[in-house]
């Protein structure tokens, strides 16, 4: 499967405890995506990358959420002291750099924050 | 920025009938327009896009028309089935490097 893949799919933590996801996007795909989504919304952006750079994070985005693209491949999006108000799927995609606007989305990471 | 209004859900209809969801946006300049769809279990994927005034997408017996006028990009389908039983998002793109601005999704359930 060549698709976006994301790990792992679903984390169970405690609040206060730091969780790290990770997104592994299309080979030849450069720009990659996070977003999050919660229970009857659609997704809102987080941040995303072009390469290694990160190009624009979300005001959503606080200083307990960092991202990373280290060698322009595959990116971990982590949390740090987790509150019950980040449980929501957390979302990758991928798509080339071009303003066409396809992104390909992985399954997402669920997130529950007890 | 970009924002968007769909119509709320859930929407229920009986198989083979006409399908519209409704998508008006606010942008500044000329965004491309997308129709985004997630089945049950599945990740989002493109269903359709626009990019100019008056283009319209198409995809598996799906059409939307972008209407710069009304600021609008309303789904429609003839005939549903229960496989198109899925939450339906539209987007929104400015030109550049912008990300996709979501709505709040459309779930629709097909009956047979």
């Amino acid at each position: 499967d060549t698709g976006v893949s994301q790990d792992p799919r679903h984390k169970i933590t405690k609040r206060g405890q730091n969780v790290t996801f990770r997104c592994d996007p299309i080979s030849e795909h450069n720009r990659l995506y996070w977003y999050r989504q919660t229970l009857g919304q659609g997704p809102e952006f987080l941040t995303y990358f072009q390469n290694e750079a990160q190009l624009e994070k979300s005001r959503l985005l606080s200083d307990r959420f960092s991202a990373e693209r280290p060698k322009g491949s595959f990116s971990t999006l982590e949390i740090q002291r987790t509150e019950q108000g980040d449980s929501a799927m957390y979302l990758c995609a991928s798509s080339v750099s071009s303003n066409t606007g396809e992104l390909f989305f992985g399954e997402g990471s669920r997130l529950t924050v007890l | 920025g970009n924002s968007v209004t769909q119509m709320e859900g859930p929407v229920t209809l009986s198989e083979e009938a006409f399908l519209t969801i409704n998508c008006t946006y606010t942008a500044t300049g000329y965004p491309s327009l997308f129709w985004y769809v997630q089945y049950p279990g599945e990740g989002l994927q493109l269903l359709l896009k626009a990019t100019k005034a008056d283009d319209k997408g198409s995809n598996k017996g799906f059409e939307a028309t972008y209407r710069k006028e009304t600021t609008s990009f309303h789904l429609e389908k003839g005939s549903v089935q229960v496989s198109d039983s899925a939450v339906y998002f539209c987007a929104p793109r400015n030109s550049g490097n912008t990300p996709l601005v979501f709505g709040k999704g459309t779930r629709l359930s097909v009956i047979a």
